[in-house]
């Protein structure tokens, strides 16, 4: 089993709002990922957690703050976002840090 | 600094031919391969991936790729298209630092299938 879900599937937010963006597993990984997709563009990396750990921040506004409760859980907080934060957010998890990277469906996020 | 270029943005093939996506990287040593696909306001889904040993890999949907070292590619391929193939391909080259490998994307090449 390699999936990666994500909630919600999409989501609608004003700029004063403060949302969440969640993401889970059960494959026992213990790295994953935030990225950011723009319409018709590659995902870029925002964030990397290693064993509960915040590894990487790829130089990301503090309106999108990470956490991970757990080995199997990664949240994406949201707080006074632009409308040009509207994007597909997808997160991965990969067994370490150097293996192959999975997926999730991804939220559609529409910052109004 | 590690890249990857997809020269083909967008390819059109008919349903039963063959196909071949492109796929060139600059890294400074044998990299960590991928192919991912992703169907429209989907997540990616990893078709192939090539770490080390025989340089032909398999993948799922009936795809291969094949890597090669002197040409630094590593280019997708097909028989047989079918429609529900359709979607964004993805190279990516997993560039290791700090302990993870980093998937840095091509810009993506968009396939459509005609019928």
């Amino acid at each position: 089993d390699t999936e990666v879900t994500q909630t919600p599937k999409h989501l609608v937010m004003g700029m004063t709002n403060k949302k969440s963006l969640k993401c889970e597993q059960h494959m026992g990984h213990r790295a994953m990922y935030w990225y950011k997709q723009k319409a018709k563009k590659p995902p870029e990396l925002m964030f990397v957690y290693s064993y509960e750990k915040l590894s990487i921040n790829e130089s990301v506004p503090s309106r999108f703050s990470p956490e991970c409760p757990n080995s199997s859980l990664l949240n994406l907080h949201l707080h006074a976002l632009q409308p040009e934060d509207s994007a597909l957010y997808l997160c991965a998890s990969s067994p370490t840090g150097r293996e192959t990277q999975y997926f999730g469906p991804g939220t559609r996020l529409l910052v109004l | 600094a590690q890249s990857v270029t997809q020269p083909d943005i967008h390819i059109t093939v008919s349903e039963g031919a063959s196909l071949e996506l492109r796929c060139n990287y600059s890294y400074g040593a044998t990299p960590y391969l991928f192919w991912y696909v992703q169907s429209p306001g989907q997540g990616l889904q990893l078709l192939l991936k090539y770490f080390s040993g025989d340089t032909l890999v398999q993948g799922i949907k009936g795809f291969e790729a094949e890597f090669k070292r002197s040409q630094s590619s590593f280019n997708l391929r097909k028989p047989s298209v079918h429609w529900s193939d359709a979607a964004e391909y993805f190279c990516a080259v997993g560039a290791p630092g700090n302990g993870y490998n980093k998937l840095i994307f091509g810009a993506g090449t968009r396939l459509a299938v005609h019928p």
